[in-house]
């Protein structure tokens, strides 16, 4: 079955404390895109990758660090986690270069206390 | 940076009453997508709209693009249960399929 995964799906952590949310897609797309959704703000685009090694700043970067070492993973990391990333996290994918439909992921819950 | 303003933020129809949601960017898109996510889910692409003037329908739902390539509508038709969710566009200026900036969503209720 043709999808995006996420994990964990729920995360609870405390100020600081480095932790990794981990995205891979099965369909050998090129792009991959992380973003946050937070309640009257939408969805907020963080770092997108076009390919293995390509990565670039979306609208929120700060805070946040990615790679893209293999074309199915893209994991995203937080090295000092604040409260005020506490956010519902999607990644997404996309095909062909002319594509615009995105595969979103689950989708991960986080909390930062 | 660019926005798209995504009007009215919430909207609640009796079941079988129409449902409008409006986007709208102060500069010319290149082109602008929608996605619909039910409670608890995940974003999941409908349509995009390219050309200038464009309308698109899928059964009960109407996509259009403005002609000044500055706004777009979705309409849905008769609303169902079904139809229950938030509605995101997403605009995209440069043309370059990479970068996107999605509106605030217009969360729909249904009344059955």
């Amino acid at each position: 079955e043709a999808q995006v995964t996420q994990n964990p799906r729920y995360l609870i952590t405390v100020t600081g404390k480095k932790l990794t949310v981990t995205c891979s897609q099965n369909m050998n797309h090129e792009y991959m895109s992380w973003y946050r959704q937070d309640p009257g703000l939408g969805l907020r685009q963080i770092y997108y990758s076009m390919n293995v090694e390509v990565t670039d700043k979306g609208d929120v970067p700060e805070g946040y660090k990615v790679s893209r070492k293999e074309k199915r993973n893209f994991p995203l990391i937080l090295e000092s986690p604040s409260p005020n990333q506490t956010s519902l996290y999607f990644c997404a994918s996309k095909g062909t270069r002319s594509s615009y439909e995105q595969y979103f992921g689950p989708g991960t819950r986080l909390t930062v206390t | 940076g660019q926005q798209v303003m995504q009007i009215p933020q919430y909207q609640h129809v009796q079941e079988g009453e129409d449902f409008t949601t409006y986007c709208n960017s102060s500069t010319t898109l290149s082109n602008i997508q929608w996605y619909k996510q039910r409670p608890g889910g995940h974003p999941v692409f409908l349509i995009q709209l390219v050309k200038s003037g464009e309308v698109k329908k899928q059964k009960r739902l109407t996509f259009q693009f403005g002609e000044a390539k500055k706004n777009s509508s979705l309409h849905i038709t008769a609303t169902q249960t079904t139809d229950v969710g938030t509605y995101f566009c997403a605009g995209d200026w440069s043309g370059g399929y990479q970068k996107v900036t999605f509106g605030t969503g217009t969360k729909l209720q249904v009344i059955p």
